[in-house]
């Protein structure tokens, strides 16, 4: 079974500075996706960015990167120029291809100061 | 489209009682997901649908779990009898053709059961 890892609970971060999450993972498939969510205190689930497993290209979308290290089963999340708005819980997930199981990891919960 | 919608969003009943959890998703996605959110095990996934029918239904934790699905646009989890270890958050999230380009998910309903 496929497994994700988060292993920063927490982080925080100085507005208008960049922090990098971290997410690893375990499979033996080689067609698969990876997202992240984000959760503020509203509760919705909402998602960030996606990547596909057999593009080396690393996605982005305005401020928010990733850094897909697919030998090394790693999918770190860059937010740049981080905004008060910023501030959530961040779910990694692992969907294998040709499953439609999501997998998520236990989270990163990111608070932005002033 | 209005996105996933979810009701009730808050739900407190009291231990032994039946409770329903109720879902409209996004109108043409044909596959449908039932989460329970949790601190300590975090995202589970609990049953989903693909065209209406179940598909996997290994994530119910017990009998006392059941979902249906009579059309494309509802879908109910319920709960009976309720026990207090069952307070979560539970989400309903719908996708079209597998997921691959992630799930979207409503607003949730935070369960209590005292």
């Amino acid at each position: 079974a496929q497994t994700v890892t988060q292993s920063q609970p927490e982080m925080s971060v100085q507005e208008a500075e960049t922090v990098t999450l971290s997410c690893t993972y375990d499979t033996s498939e080689s067609d698969y996706y990876l997202f992240w969510y984000k959760q503020p205190p509203s509760r919705q689930m909402i998602l960030v960015i996606r990547q596909e497993a057999y593009k080396q290209q690393n996605a982005t979308e305005n401020r928010f990167s990733v850094n897909f290290q697919k030998a090394a089963k790693s999918f770190s999340l860059k937010i740049s120029d981080s905004q008060l708005g910023d501030a959530a819980m961040y779910f990694c997930a692992f969907l294998r291809g040709g499953s439609e199981k999501l997998v998520f990891g236990k989270g990163t919960k990111l608070t932005v100061n002033p | 489209d209005a996105g996933v919608i979810q009701s009730p969003r808050h739900e407190v009943t009291e231990m032994g009682q039946e409770v329903t959890l109720r879902c409209k998703p996004i109108s043409g996605h044909n596959s449908l997901f039932w989460y329970r959110q949790t601190m300590m095990r975090g995202l589970e996934l609990l049953i989903y649908f693909n065209n209406n029918v179940p598909i996997d239904d290994s994530g119910m934790p017990e009998d006392r779990f059941s979902a249906k699905m009579p059309n494309a646009s509802f879908s109910t989890l319920k709960i009976q009898p309720s026990e207090p270890r069952d307070s979560a958050v539970y989400f309903c999230a719908s996708s079209f053709s597998g997921g691959n380009y992630g799930y979207t998910f409503g607003s949730g309903t935070r369960l209590t059961v005292v």
